[in-house]
This record gives structure tokens, C-alpha cells and sequence, in this order.
């Protein structure tokens, strides 16, 4: 069955440090989503793209954090410089705009802790 | 912007015993009510999920109610057992050609013990 893939799965770095994170959706899924989920709480969207373009950011940080889709399929999330307060997983999720179902399917996440 | 309020943020429960979670939101324009299964170090999974124009929706063990008019839903889940352990999500989200940006309660931790 074909799962949303993410890397790295753990990421270490000091404040200050720039971060990167990957994710590769579901072939063909046209939304990607970022979402950053705080220890002992629900995830919070960050960004939200369908297909190449920006569906919604409102939520991201854009003084330090940056998302891009370039070919509409993966999607890397940057945060530059990275703050003690950034420590969280990291979760993508993909959904298909085909058929009736609104499901997204999440990927494993990245954990990010800031040193 | 939507606000989704889940209860209880503990549950425990044992074997066999039903469990309850309800989650309220605010944007009466939500019409797209899922809810997530997150065992511990494991990415969110759907597990069932309701649209706005059905009341009750059922999968074997595990149903969700929506109250349209005081914008609260609830997840039910039958006969648990301990593999029901985890924490559970409920969110809200208006569908949109574009997708459905999902806004999250903050999870409820159930218990099963056997």
C-alpha cells in the first residue's frame, strides 16, 4: 500500500541552525500538507499546497520558516533560523482530489528537537 | 477560524467497557468531521469520519454522531480492547476544491486495561 514518505525521521540541531525536511506524497495525491504537532497536543497546519501552488500559509511563520513544491509532487520544509520553541515532529499529509473521499494520509513525521 | 474542543483528555477504561469522546467546534461552515488513532510513535491514521449531511455514521466497534445545531460530535467506541489503546483526534474542516486543511482537537489518551 503506498504511504506518504518523510525524511529525516529524527533531526538534532542547535538554535540557530538551518533545517530542512522532505516529504514524498502519495503518487498522485494533488494537496500536500505540513503540519506541526506540539508533544501532548493535535497537529497544527503550517501549509497547505494543491499541486505546485500555495493554498494556504496563514499559519506559517514566514519570518523564519519556508515551504516549497516546485514540480507539484515533493516538498521540503525550511526553518532558518531554528528556535528552541521549533522543537516538534513534523507531519506531512497527502490527499487525492479523485472520488468522494477527503481522507489524507499522514506520513511518519520528523521529530526535531532544538538544542 | 474554526475552534475544535475535545473531551475527556484522559480516558480509562477496562476490556469490554464502551468509551465516549466528544469534540465541539465553532465554524458552523464545517462540514467534513474526522477522527485520527495515534499509538505512540506512529503517524495519525483515520479511523472513521462523517460528513455533514449524515447524523451517524458505523464501522463494526467504532461510530460517530454529529449534532449539526450544537456543532458537537462524538466518537463511540464498543467492547474495547487493549490494542484501542492510543490517542485519539477529532477535527473539523470545511471540504474545499482546493482541500480540506484540517483543524484539530488536542487529543484524548485512552486506556484499555484488561
Amino acid at each position: 500500500e503506498a504511504e506518504v514518505a518523510q525524511s529525516p525521521r529524527y533531526k538534532i540541531t542547535e538554535k540557530s541552525q538551518a533545517v530542512a525536511f522532505w516529504c514524498d506524497p502519495i503518487s498522485g495525491h494533488a494537496t500536500l500538507y505540513w503540519y506541526r504537532q506540539i508533544l501532548g497536543q493535535g497537529p497544527e497546519l503550517l501549509v497547505q499546497f494543491q499541486d505546485e501552488s500555495v493554498v494556504d500559509d496563514s499559519q506559517l511563520p514566514k519570518d523564519r520558516f519556508s515551504a516549497e513544491r516546485l514540480k507539484g509532487v515533493d516538498s521540503t520544509l525550511k526553518i532558518q533560523p531554528a528556535e528552541l520553541g521549533d522543537s516538534a515532529m513534523y507531519l506531512c499529509a497527502s490527499s487525492s482530489r479523485e472520488g468522494k473521499t477527503n481522507e489524507q494520509f499522514f506520513g511518519p513525521g520528523t521529530r526535531l528537537t532544538v538544542l | 477560524g474554526e475552534n475544535v474542543e475535545q473531551h475527556p483528555s484522559t480516558l480509562s477504561v477496562q476490556e469490554g467497557d464502551s468509551a465516549v469522546i466528544k469534540c465541539t467546534y465553532s465554524d458552523s461552515a464545517s462540514n467534513y468531521f474526522p477522527w485520527y488513532k495515534q499509538e505512540l510513535g506512529k503517524r495519525p491514521q483515520l479511523i472513521i469520519d462523517i460528513r455533514s449531511n449524515v447524523g451517524e455514521k458505523k464501522d463494526q466497534r467504532i461510530a460517530v454522531t454529529l449534532n449539526k445545531t450544537a456543532k458537537h460530535f462524538s466518537l463511540h467506541i464498543t467492547e474495547t480492547q487493549p490494542e484501542d489503546s492510543a490517542v485519539y483526534f477529532c477535527a473539523a474542516a470545511r471540504i474545499r476544491q482546493a482541500g480540506t486543511a484540517l483543524i484539530f482537537g488536542k487529543g484524548t489518551t485512552l486506556s484499555v486495561s484488561s
